[in-house]
Parts: structure tokens; sequence; C-alpha cells
């Protein structure tokens, strides 16, 4: 069965850095996009950033847009995301997301997410 | 940015009733809407894609409509596990979530 199983999160001060990464397994993983989503606590949802199979199209949020990068490698079954100059508005459960099988902009598996708070 | 807005931001209903949920978008989107059911403590699920086409394992009571930016989820009689938050969420520029609707129980 797919699953993806988010890591690296944590208690980071403003200005800092923090590196996601999400393990999958049960699926080709170098067939689907996958996305970094966040989730603010008690707040809604917001997709943070994208990535086509091959890692050629990415897309970001204009809120973390030359802050953070998102990268693929298909050889280890991962993808990652490097958060740079954390702010204290970037504290949510992020979680990774596969694609489905017919679109690629909608996610139809998640990972139970990654806490990040970012405080001083 | 394409900007989601849903409505209303709490729908109060009873078991049975009927359930219209609503979602604007800035710009027209086409037909590149899906919408999510999430649950307290819950990952989200996706329930229906492209404007009206239900997900894998997603009940008949589900159905979505609309497109350019005018979009609703009616879930035709409301079971005790519908009580949630509802998003929706666009794929025709990036990708961006509305505010959520959330369904409870009057």
């Amino acid at each position: 069965q797919v699953q993806l199983v988010e890591s690296g999160g944590g208690l980071v001060k403003p200005g800092g850095s923090l590196r996601l990464s999400c393990a999958a397994s049960g699926f080709i993983f170098s067939d689907y996009y996958m996305s970094w989503i966040r989730q603010a606590p008690g707040k809604g949802l917001e997709w943070v950033s994208y990535i086509s199979s091959s890692g050629t199209t990415i897309y970001y949020a204009d809120s973390v847009k030359g802050r953070f990068t998102i990268s693929r490698d298909n050889a280890k079954n991962s993808v990652y995301l490097q958060m740079n100059s954390l702010r204290a508005e970037d504290t949510a459960v992020y979680y990774c997301a596969r694609a489905t099988g017919y679109s690629h902009g909608y996610a139809y598996y998640w990972g139970q997410g990654t806490l990040v708070t970012v405080s001083s | 940015e394409i900007v989601l807005t849903q409505s209303p931001a709490t729908l109060s209903l009873s078991p049975g009733e009927r359930a219209t949920l609503s979602c604007r978008a800035s710009q027209s989107v086409s037909s590149y809407l899906a919408w999510y059911q999430q649950k307290p403590g819950q990952t989200p699920r996706l329930l229906i894609y492209d404007a009206s086409n239900r997900a894998t394992g997603i009940p008949a009571r589900f159905s979505g409509s609309g497109s350019g930016t005018d979009f609703t989820l009616t879930i035709s009689s409301l079971e005790p596990e519908d009580f949630a938050v509802y998003y929706c969420q666009q794929r025709f520029n990036r990708l961006t979530f509305g505010g959520g609707t959330k369904v409870e129980i009057k």
C-alpha cells in the first residue's frame, strides 16, 4: 500500500533553516508528481510547493518563493523541502502528498505530517 | 495567484439534510477544481476532481458541479460521518486552496 512518511520537522528560531524529507513506498515513485502542503494550527490548507515526476516542473506558493526549495531523488523514492529564512508564520504541520493517477494537480495520498515550529 | 473563496464559512445542518457548499474563483479555472474533506485529526481526503468527477470510493451522495469561476459541492443527504471541513482547490494556475467550509451538526 502507498506510504508517505515525513521527517525533519522541529523547533527552529526565526531566520533559521530546516530540511524536510518524505520517504515514499508502495508505488512507482518516479511516475508521480509530489507536493508539500501545510496547515497552520487550527487553520486551513496551503499548497506550498509541487514538483513533477522528473523534477523539471516546480511551483511555489508566493508566500515561500525564494525561501523554500523542493527537490526529489527518484533513486531514493524521496522528496525534500529545504526551508530557509523561516518565519513565525511558517509554523504548521507539513504534509507530503502524492498526485492522483489521473491528474497531476490534485493530492490523493497524504503522509501524516511533520510539525515545524518557528519561535524564539 | 488565483484566490478561492468558500461560502458559507459554517453550515449548520441535521443528518439527512442536503448540504450545498460554494467555491468562487477570482478568475476562471475552467473545470480544474477539486473538493476535499477533512475530519478532526485526519488528513484530507479527495472527494471530487475536475469539478464533477468522484474520486475512487467516494459515495454517490457527494456531487460536484460548476465551471469557470463558480462551483458547488452537494451532499444529497448528510450522514453522521459527513460532518467535517470541506476545501476546494484549483490546479488551473499553480495550485491554491479555498479557506474551507465547516459542516456542523445543528
